[in-house]
């Protein structure tokens, strides 16, 4: 099956900096998406991006699909980021969505 | 709208016992399904559903039965727990299976944290 690889593992940073969190996947894909898991287990979709790139607020996503991978970008990071982000693909030819998710990003901001 | 709910919070079972997860959404959503979360893990599907009277089988359906008998319900069953099944279970929902963020995209419910003894 598809194969969804997320970097780092781990990701430790001072308020106000920027990060770049990494999703490799190894076939194409119907959809992508970007969850975060915040510390208390809520999951929160971020986004919703196949293809091209998307803003909201400090957070943006671009997806590759061609080259099979997607980036999120945190800026200005702020102390509410901490959680863990997840990446998910759906494959094709499954009749039906069926996400994969990637082992996460544990993403800590410190004050 | 509540969104995605689920029951209980938390729940421990001792091995062979068997129970029910709840979950529903009121978000007239047709497309539901369970993922469970072992520590760090990626979620993994359990089961999904794209509308009533319909469900399939995701990466990991052993030891777990669904039905959905409406829209807005969609409980999990263990029929004889195992401590394999201790993790956290979640609930999501979306529109449906059409392509396009509205439709495609996933709402979560808060998990129930399952520990079998």
């Amino acid at each position: 099956g598809i194969q969804v690889e997320q970097s780092p593992p781990d990701l430790i940073l001072q308020e106000g900096a920027n990060s770049t969190l990494r999703c490799n996947f190894s076939d194409s894909v119907n959809n992508l998406q970007w969850f975060h898991q915040n510390p208390w287990g809520q999951l929160i979709n971020l986004f919703y991006i196949p293809s091209g790139t998307k803003q909201n607020g400090r957070l943006s996503a671009t997806t590759v699909a061609t080259e099979r991978y997607s980036l999120l970008y945190i800026s200005s990071s702020q102390t509410t980021d901490s959680g863990v982000y997840f990446c998910a693909v759906d494959p094709p030819f499954q009749g039906a969505q069926k996400l994969v998710f990637g082992q996460g990003t544990r993403l800590t901001i410190n004050p | 709208n509540a969104g995605v709910t689920q029951t209980p919070k938390f729940q421990v079972l001792k091995t062979g016992q068997s129970m029910t997860l709840q979950c529903a959404q009121d978000m007239n959503h047709e497309y539901m399904s369970w993922y469970r979360q072992d520590p760090g893990m990626g979620l993994r599907l359990i089961h999904y559903s794209v509308g009533a009277g319909i469900t399939d089988q995701g990466e990991v359906p052993n030891g777990y039965n669904v039905s959905r008998s409406t829209t807005e319900d969609f409980p999990l069953r263990l029929l004889s727990a195992a401590p394999s099944q201790t993790s956290v279970y979640f609930c999501a929902s979306s529109q449906d299976q059409t392509s396009g963020a509205v439709r495609n995209t996933q709402y979560f419910g808060p998990g129930t944290r399952l520990t079998v003894l």
